[in-house]
């Protein structure tokens, strides 16, 4: 069956540190690729998406993602975080001709000032 | 943010009540879904539709119905409420000629089921 993963559940840093969320599916086919955020009692906000072109996609908030097919890797970077990107991140993928949005399960981001 | 709105935003209930939620969207868009989202289980797709009286069910349907009578409106139904079903439920609207579209979420709605 097609999944996300996301390997990192928790991850705590301090202001100014660089950041890099894990993100793999299983498919091996064509995939559109998303990063969505949800900030502590809020909804789901998209950061950034791929679906075709270049691999290096920017989203809002200094935040970016490289799709490396070869590992079949959607990871997410920012260079430096701030006390305001404590959050839920969360990758998903459409696969194939599949209906439905394969989800990770997220990973809990705390960021100390 | 896309025009999504979903009523009420919380609700407590009593096991074996029936609950109806609604999601609501000025968007025009032909795709809308309904996910609840609990701690370590991440976001779970319930129903979703892909128009008017146009529906189909997702990963959790068990003891959820939907129905979708007006391209706005999208409305998810709790038969009779269990406590399992205790979540944040929110829903989700995309537009576009493919179900492969970005999906753009409501506020959510808090529901206790006691």
């Amino acid at each position: 069956a097609q999944s996300v993963s996301q390997h990192n559940h928790h991850v705590i840093l301090s202001e100014a540190a660089s950041l890099e969320l894990g993100c793999n599916y299983s498919y091996g086919g064509t995939v559109n690729l998303f990063w969505y955020v949800q900030y502590p009692g809020q909804h789901l906000q998209l950061l950034l998406k791929y679906f075709s072109g270049d691999p290096l996609v920017k989203g809002i908030k200094g935040f970016e993602a490289e799709f490396i097919k070869s590992k079949f890797s959607f990871n997410l970077r920012k260079p430096s975080v701030q006390w305001s990107d404590t959050a839920e991140y969360f990758c998903a993928a459409f696969a194939g001709n599949n209906r439905k949005l394969i989800w990770g399960l997220g990973t809990s981001l705390a960021v100390n000032p | 943010d896309a025009g999504i709105t979903q009523s009420p935003r919380h609700k407590v209930t009593e096991t074996g009540t029936p609950v109806t939620l609604r999601c609501h969207q000025t968007e025009n868009h032909r795709y809308m879904y309904w996910y609840r989202q609990d701690p370590g289980h991440g976001l779970r797709l319930i129903h979703y539709s892909y128009g008017v009286k146009d529906t189909d069910k997702g990963e959790v349907s068990d003891g959820y119905s939907v129905s979708r009578s007006k391209t706005e409106d999208f409305l998810l139904t709790l038969e009779s409420a269990t406590s399992s079903q205790t979540s944040v439920y929110f829903c989700a609207i995309s537009g576009g000629g493919s179900y492969q579209e970005t999906q753009y979420f409501g506020p959510g709605t808090r529901l206790l089921v006691l």
